[in-house]
Order: structure tokens, then C-alpha cells, then sequence
């Protein structure tokens, strides 16, 4: 089955520095990239994805790149803000049985703190 | 639309005893995933239904889970008898599924502690 990983576990930058955080997987078969966001006893939500057709995407101040020939992509955030402070959750998805169904595999999460 | 619902928010059991999660995923979609959330090992996913048919479970930690889905608007995750290392956060999620891979939808999640 697909394995992602995920690293750091923990990422502490100063207000208004860029942030990044990487992600790798195994199957080469995953072709869709959300990334999630969860605040402190809240659930995850989408703020990013990407398909495999794109190498990369941009949203304001959030970007994700995705290099399928290595099987990695990254979720870059500059000019971080308090508010980005969270779990930011990287997944691999693809389709099971000729496209009948998906499959979601999520990385093990990244603590992201914004110090003031 | 009130988005993915799930109760309880808490549950406190005591170990034995058995435990029903309960999802209302978004109206039309055809997906549903139930997830754990623990400090040690992240999101795992426990079973994932698609049209109401279970379609992956080889998530379920033992035969002691099980989930349901009666419909297309409700699914339960029932744990019996429930143990201390069954005490995790337990997300619903939901999504329309429509040839591609969409993004998820997730329930506020359910606290479980079992003493």
C-alpha cells in the first residue's frame, strides 16, 4: 500500500519568514496531493491541492510543488503569520480498481508554530 | 449545508463497555471515510465506503470495530468491548467522488476516553 511521509515533525519559524514542509510517497500511482490544515481541537481542512499533471500551484501565500519523477512534493507559506500556527497534514490519494474508487493515505503531520 | 456531522463530541466509557460513533456525511456525497487520530500515529484510516458498500477495511484494528452504513445520509462506528488504547480522536469524513480523487470533508471529530 501507499506510505507518505512527512518531515519535520515540528517547525518553529519567526513571524514573517517562509516556512516549508516536505512530503514523500511510494506508489507511484498517487495522483492527487491535499494538504490540510488543523488548528488546536479542530478538525482538518483542505488549503491546498494538486494534481499530477501540475508541478505546481499557488494560492496567496501558499504554494505546493510536486516532483512526480522523485515522489515528493512540498507545501511552501511565506510571510508566515501567527495564525498559520497548526498541524499541517500532507495526503497521497489515487484511484483503487480502474478509477471506481479513491484512497487517501495522510503523512504523519507537521507542528507548525509561528513565534511573534 | 451543515457540513459533516458527528456525535458524540466526548465520550467517556469505561473499558468493556461499548461505544457507537455516529456520522452525518454532506448530503450528495458518495464517500465516507472514518479516520483515528492519535499523537503516536497521525490520521489512520479504519474503513472507507463508497455508495454505501464498504469498500477498504483493512484499516479496523480487530473485530472488536465495526461500521455500518444503513444509507446514504448515516454511518456508525461501534467498538465493542472498548479498551484504554482505543482512546483517540475519531474523525468522520466525507467527499463526492466522481471518477477523480476530490477532497475530503471532515466532522468535528469524536474525543473517546476509555478509563
Amino acid at each position: 500500500g501507499e506510505n507518505v511521509e512527512q518531515h519535520p515533525s515540528t517547525l518553529s519559524v519567526q513571524e514573517g519568514d517562509s516556512a516549508v514542509i516536505k512530503c514523500t510517497y511510494s506508489d507511484s500511482a498517487s495522483n492527487y496531493f491535499p494538504w490540510y490544515k488543523q488548528e488546536l481541537g479542530k478538525r482538518p481542512q483542505l488549503i491546498i491541492d494538486i494534481r499530477s499533471n501540475v508541478g505546481e500551484k499557488k494560492d496567496q501565500r501558499i504554494a505546493v510543488t510536486l516532483n512526480k519523477t522523485a515522489k515528493h512534493f512540498s507545501l511552501h507559506i511565506t510571510e508566515t503569520q501567527p495564525e498559520d500556527s497548526a498541524v499541517y497534514f500532507c495526503a497521497a490519494s489515487w484511484e483503487m480498481n480502474s478509477g471506481g474508487y479513491q484512497k487517501v493515505t495522510f503523512g504523519t503531520g507537521t507542528k507548525l508554530q509561528v513565534i511573534p | 449545508d451543515a457540513g459533516v456531522i458527528q456525535s458524540p463530541r466526548h465520550e467517556v466509557t469505561e473499558m468493556g463497555q461499548e461505544v457507537t460513533l455516529r456520522c452525518k456525511p454532506i448530503s450528495g456525497h458518495n464517500s465516507l471515510f472514518w479516520y483515528r487520530q492519535t499523537m503516536m500515529r497521525g490520521l489512520e484510516l479504519l474503513i472507507y465506503f463508497n455508495n454505501n458498500v464498504p469498500i477498504d477495511d483493512s484499516g479496523m484494528p480487530e473485530d472488536r470495530f465495526s461500521a455500518k452504513m444503513p444509507n446514504a445520509s448515516f454511518s456508525t462506528l461501534k467498538i465493542q468491548p472498548s479498551e484504554p488504547r482505543d482512546s483517540a480522536v475519531y474523525f468522520c469524513a466525507s467527499s463526492f467522488y466522481r471518477g477523480y480523487n476530490e477532497k475530503l470533508f471532515f466532522g468535528s471529530g469524536t474525543q473517546l476516553s476509555v478509563l
